[in-house]
């Protein structure tokens, strides 16, 4: 079946620091995969999302990029700021799946100044 | 501004009373969506509506109650709640259901007493 593993959290960081949330991802076909951020009293944004392998995602300096070989889709940015705080979610969609989102369970990020 | 509005953004609730969540989407999409979010759980999809027609049930039990009167609202009717229900009902809505980006509400927040 289809699923999303995404690291744990939470996770800490001073501003500036490079970020990276590991996410992982089992499929039985093709997905599109996503990243989804979730501010405190909000629902969840899409951040960047990818449709095919290699494809690289990328909005408010936050990138990436669907790995088929490794079935990964990490989310990187090379500096993060104090409103980066949030959950973050990685979540995959399938066609054979009717488009049911499969998501992981969120990561917390704090950026502290 | 994510074009998906919920009403109320906080509820708290007996366990005989009867209520309901809104929601209204302005962004002319055709599928709609109701999501449970739990603390540490992965996102739970409870309902999928398709052009009004309802295509998907979680197995949700029968105290949840989905109603699509048009395509651009969408109802979560609440009775004989139970206190494991308390969570963050967010709804969500895409273009259509196949493999399509979906744009979540700011959830409703509830509490059952």
């Amino acid at each position: 079946g289809n699923s999303v593993t995404q690291m744990e959290g939470p996770v800490t960081l001073s501003e500036e620091a490079f970020l990276t949330i590991n996410c992982t991802y089992t499929a039985t076909g093709y997905p599109s995969l996503f990243w989804y951020v979730q501010y405190p009293g909000e629902g969840l944004q899409l951040l960047l999302k990818a449709t095919k392998a290699d494809d690289k995602g990328s909005n408010k300096g936050f990138e990436a990029t669907y790995r088929k070989e490794t079935t990964s889709f990490h989310l990187e940015k090379g500096s993060v700021q104090v409103s980066d705080s949030a959950v973050y979610f990685c979540a995959l969609s399938e066609r054979n799946t009717g488009n049911q989102f499969y998501f992981g369970t969120g990561t917390s990020l704090t950026v502290i100044p | 501004e994510t074009g998906v509005t919920q009403t109320p953004r906080h509820l708290v609730m007996g366990m005989t009373n009867k209520k309901s969540l809104k929601c209204e989407q302005h962004l002319g999409h055709n599928a709609m969506y109701w999501y449970k979010q739990s603390a540490k759980k992965p996102l739970e999809l409870m309902f999928v509506y398709n052009f009004k027609e309802q295509t998907e049930n979680n197995s949700v039990p029968s105290r949840f109650s989905p109603e699509c009167p048009n395509s651009s609202h969408l109802f979560l009717h609440l009775h004989t709640l139970q206190p494991e229900d308390s969570a963050l009902y967010l709804c969500a809505s895409s273009q259509f259901v196949v493999q399509e980006t979906q744009y979540f509400g700011p959830g409703t927040r509830l509490l059952v007493l």
